[in-house]
C-alpha cells in the first residue's frame, strides 16, 4: 500500500519559517491536502489540492508538491500554529483509498 | 455555517454491534459524499470509508480494516450519514470523526468534533 511519511516533529521559534514535508514515491503525480489538529480538537484542512486555501487559513499557510516530496510551509509562525499536521493523498490501488501521513508535532519555541 | 454532530458513542464489549450517526446542516447535504474517519488513542488520522452521493449512485468503499463489518449508509431527508460497527474488536477503539466531500476523491473538507467509541470487556 501507499505509504507517506513525515517527519515526527518540527521546532520552530516565533516569527520564523517552518517547513513540513511528506514524502511518497511519485507523490508529485498525486494531489496532496493538509490538516491541522490541535490538542482535543478536530483536524483542520489547511491546503488542498497541493496549494490552495480554503477561505479562513491565513496566507501564511502554503504547500507545494514535486517528485517525491510535498511540502507544507508556514511562514511568521505563531503560537497559534503549534498543532500535528497530517498529509493526505488519494490512491485507488492502495487497501485504504484515502491514505494518511504518518503526522508532525509542530512546537513554537 | 457548516456543522457536523457525531452521536452514538459509548463502551462496547468485543464482538458486539454499534451505530454511530452523523447530523449534517449549513449545506446540501444530498450533493455530498460523506466520509468516517478514525483515530485510535495516541495516533493518527486512519480512513474508515466513505459514501458517495446519490448522483453519483450512492455507493460505498471501505478501509481493508474495516471491510465486511463495518456499512456507512445516508438518509439524505434527514441530512444524516450513519456508521454501523459490527463485530467489534479492541483495535476499533478510536475517536471517530465524520467528514464531508464536496466531490470525491477531493479533500475532506469539514469535520464533527468526533465520537469516542471504546471496546472492550
Amino acid at each position: 500500500s501507499y505509504v507517506l511519511t513525515q517527519p515526527p516533529s518540527v521546532s520552530v521559534a516565533p516569527g520564523k519559517t517552518a517547513r513540513i514535508t511528506c514524502g511518497g514515491n511519485n507523490i508529485g503525480s498525486k494531489s496532496v491536502h493538509w490538516y491541522q489538529q490541535k490538542p482535543g480538537q478536530a483536524p483542520v484542512l489547511v491546503i488542498y489540492y497541493d496549494s490552495d486555501r480554503p477561505s479562513g487559513i491565513p496566507e501564511r499557510f502554503s504547500g507545494s508538491n514535486s517528485g517525491n516530496t510535498a511540502t507544507l510551509t508556514i511562514s511568521r509562525v505563531e503560537a497559534g500554529d503549534e498543532a500535528d499536521y497530517y498529509c493526505q493523498v488519494w490512491d485507488s490501488s492502495s487497501d485504504h483509498n484515502y491514505v494518511f501521513g504518518t503526522g508532525t508535532k509542530v512546537t513554537v519555541l | 455555517e457548516v456543522q457536523l454532530v457525531e452521536s452514538g458513542g459509548g463502551l462496547v464489549q468485543p464482538g458486539r454491534s454499534l451505530r454511530l450517526s452523523c447530523t449534517a446542516s449549513g449545506f446540501t447535504f444530498g450533493d455530498y459524499a460523506m466520509s468516517w474517519v478514525r483515530q485510535a488513542p495516541g495516533k493518527g488520522l486512519e480512513w474508515v470509508g466513505f459514501i458517495r452521493s446519490k448522483a453519483y449512485g450512492g455507493t460505498t468503499e471501505y478501509a481493508a480494516s474495516v471491510k465486511g463489518r463495518f456499512t456507512i449508509s445516508r438518509d439524505d431527508s434527514k441530512s444524516i450519514a450513519y456508521l454501523q460497527m459490527n463485530s467489534l474488536k479492541t483495535e476499533d477503539t478510536a475517536v471517530y470523526y465524520c467528514t464531508s466531500v464536496q466531490l470525491l476523491p477531493s479533500s475532506f473538507d469539514y469535520w464533527g468534533q468526533g465520537t469516542l467509541v471504546t471496546v472492550s470487556s
